[in-house]
């Protein structure tokens, strides 16, 4: 079975501190597919990161981070020096199982105050 | 630019009426997505299809029905049949296989029946 665990259901920051968002996920395929997205008001998913199984190489790009692990089945993501902006609602994924369906967590909402 | 459209951004329908929501895409992607989500819930698949004149229930079809007749188009009808349709329809897109193995999104659908 194929499932996506966010924790967090809610998680309010300061500006400026850092703050993780953690993301565990179960299946028993070997190759599998994991995704970031941020949902802002607006409504949007706007995609962040995907990382392959194959690939436990933790990735940066500017304020955000992504740790992948695999012994502990999990893709946790970081945003360093919080802003106002990253206020939103944010999504992990797994494309996996019988015809490579899509199992998203339930989301975790982020508020930055200023 | 390449992406997905959504139309339109409100609707409003009485109770009792078949309504259908617009998503169409140019990224020449294979398959496409409908999704529902209620305030402060995640993402529920309805339907999803991965070739033209095919689609396949998701977790909550009831009360939905879908086409797929063009590659670029997959509207979605919400019939007088489901009984809580007032919600946010996000409608995605995602290639079959190959590196870029996301779902992109739409700007989505926020359905209020009264």
């Amino acid at each position: 079975a194929q499932k996506v665990t966010q924790a967090q259901t809610e998680i309010s920051v300061v500006e400026k501190e850092d703050v993780t968002l953690d993301c565990v996920y179960e299946t028993r395929d070997t190759t599998y597919y994991l995704f970031w997205y941020k949902q802002p008001p607006s409504g949007e998913l706007v995609f962040l990161i995907r990382r392959n199984s194959f690939d436990e190489q933790n990735e940066i790009s500017g304020r955000y981070s992504w740790n992948f692990q695999k012994s502990t089945s999990s893709f946790n993501f970081t945003i360093t020096a919080s802003q106002v902006v990253d206020s939103a609602v944010y999504f992990c994924a797994l494309r996996g199982g019988a015809g490579n369906q899509f199992y998203f967590g339930t989301g975790t909402s982020l508020t930055v105050i200023p | 630019d390449g992406g997905i459209t959504q139309s339109p951004k409100y609707l409003f329908r009485k109770e009792g009426q078949n309504v259908t929501l617009s998503c169409e895409q140019n990224l020449n992607h294979d398959a496409m997505y409908w999704y529902r989500q209620d305030p402060g819930q995640g993402l529920r698949l309805i339907y999803y299809s991965q070739i033209v004149n095919d689609f396949q229930k998701g977790d909550i079809a009831e009360g939905y029905s879908v086409s797929r007749e063009k590659k670029e188009s997959f509207p979605l009808t919400v019939t007088s049949a489901q009984k809580n349709p007032t919600a946010f329809y996000l409608c995605a897109s995602s290639r079959l296989a190959g590196v870029t193995y996301e779902q992109y999104f739409g700007p989505g659908t926020r359905l209020t029946v009264t």
